[in-house]
């Protein structure tokens, strides 16, 4: 069964600092992986997705992921942590031949100033 | 352009009531998903629509649930009648048709309490 996990609940970075959300993922077949943001009373937004090219995917907000097929990692990452940045991200994999997304359990990211 | 609405953003009922909630995809989706967070878990999949009809409502957790699209333009879920786990955020989303690596737009969600 596909499945993705987040093994972190909570990653504190300091502003200015890098930043990295952990993403594993367990798919058969090519992993279709996206990452979205939740801000406080908003919905997910899109963040990037990794259909198939380069290992390296940029997205919004001057965030990329990194995949990695031999150790089945979509870790995202940010040269330099905004305070801005704060809010629970979420990773996610499209279940096979369906539309369908699973998700993981979300990480809460603190950037502290 | 607006994105996918949803409506109300948040209920309480007593359990054994009557909940409908609604969503309004990004104009020209034909793909409309709704998904459900429950208690801080993970977000989980409910059903898939295209157009008006359903695709895959592997996600539904019974019979309680129903969820239409008349006229393939907005949904509504309703829970009929609610218990306490129904409890949880749900979240609408949709994506154009054409390919299935079209991301999807989501709402910001309907906080549901059942009490």
């Amino acid at each position: 069964a596909q499945s993705v996990a987040q093994p972190e609940d909570q990653v504190n970075v300091a502003e200015g600092n890098p930043l990295t959300v952990k993403c594993t993922y367990s798919v058969s077949g090519n992993p279709y992986l996206f990452w979205y943001v939740q801000y406080p009373n908003r919905g997910l937004q899109f963040l990037l997705k990794y259909i198939t090219g380069d290992n390296l995917v940029k997205g919004s907000y001057g965030f990329e992921a990194e995949f990695n097929k031999s150790q089945t990692s979509f870790h995202l990452k940010k040269p330099s942590a905004l305070v801005s940045d704060s809010a629970l991200y979420f990773c996610a994999v499209r279940d096979g031949g369906t539309y369908k997304y699973i998700f993981g359990t979300g990480t809460r990211l603190k950037v502290l100033a | 352009e607006a994105g996918v609405t949803q409506f109300p953003s948040h209920s309480v009922i007593e359990k054994g009531q009557t909940v409908t909630l609604r969503c309004d995809p990004i104009s020209g989706h034909d793909n409309l998903y709704w998904y459900r967070r429950v208690m801080g878990k993970e977000i989980k999949f409910l059903l898939h629509f295209v157009k008006e009809s359903k695709q895959d409502e592997s996600g539904m957790p019974n019979n309680r649930f129903l969820a239409e699209r008349t006229g393939g333009t907005y949904s509504t879920l309703k829970v009929q009648p609610a218990e306490l786990e129904d409890s949880g955020v749900y979240f609408c989303a949709s994506s154009l048709s054409g390919s299935p690596y079209n991301e999807q737009f989501f709402g910001p969600g309907t906080r549901l309490t059942v009490l």
